[in-house]
């Protein structure tokens, strides 16, 4: 079965500084992997997506992650954070064999300090 | 283009009552999926539907169940709502059957239960 690990459940960063959200998932095989945002009271908003080939991938709002299979690890990273950016992310994992089906982790709630 | 729009947007219910949820997908999509987003935790899924059928169940149990139309909206029902049932009920369309295909979000219905 799969699953999906966010071992932070609060960050909190400065404005302009770097971020990186962990995310460790499990799953037999190669996984599809996703980063959600979700601001308060809004819906989910897909940053990004990995299925296949180049391990770093780049979304939108300058955001990247990077998958590696040896630490079943997706984390996601921003150089150079704004306010805007303080919300609650989510990773999820999804396979083929499942349909639709996306498995989330519990988020990580993001605070950017000016 | 209009994006997926969910109906109510709040809800308030009392225990052992039935409510239905509704989703419009977004135009041309003909998969819809549901979750279940409890505050503090991320979403679980909860059905999808392709084409009319079901094509995936989440662990949930059968006080829960839900259709699509020839029209690909869909509805969630919920019947002898316990207050355990209060949550962020999100609805996700995508193109069809895969997670290899983005899955859009409408902004959710949340429904407490008293």
């Amino acid at each position: 079965a799969q699953s999906v690990t966010q071992p932070d459940i609060h960050i909190t960063v400065s404005e302009g500084a770097s971020l990186e959200l962990r995310c460790n998932y499990s799953y037999g095989a190669t996984p599809y992997l996703f980063w959600y945002v979700q601001s308060p009271g809004q819906g989910l908003q897909l940053l990004l997506k990995y299925f296949s080939g180049d391990t770093l991938v780049q979304g939108i709002k300058g955001f990247e992650a990077e998958f590696k299979r040896s630490q079943s690890s997706f984390n996601l990273r921003k150089p150079s954070v704004h306010w805007s950016d303080a919300a609650e992310y989510f990773c999820a994992v999804g396979a083929s064999e499942y349909g639709n089906k996306l498995v989330f982790g519990a988020g990580t709630i993001l605070r950017v300090k000016s | 283009d209009a994006g997926v729009t969910q109906s109510p947007t709040h809800l308030i219910k009392t225990r052992g009552q039935q409510v239905t949820l509704r989703c419009s997908p977004i135009s041309g999509h003909k998969s819809v999926s549901w979750y279940q987003q409890v505050l503090g935790q991320g979403p679980q899924f909860i059905f999808q539907y392709y084409e009319k059928e079901e094509r995936g169940r989440g662990n949930f149990p059968d006080r829960f169940s839900a259709r699509q139309f020839p029209n690909y909206s869909s509805e969630l029902n919920v019947n002898a709502l316990l207050l355990g049932d209060s949550a962020l009920y999100l609805c996700a369309s995508s193109l069809a059957d895969s997670s290899y295909n983005e899955q859009f979000f409408g902004p959710g219905t949340r429904l407490t239960v008293l």
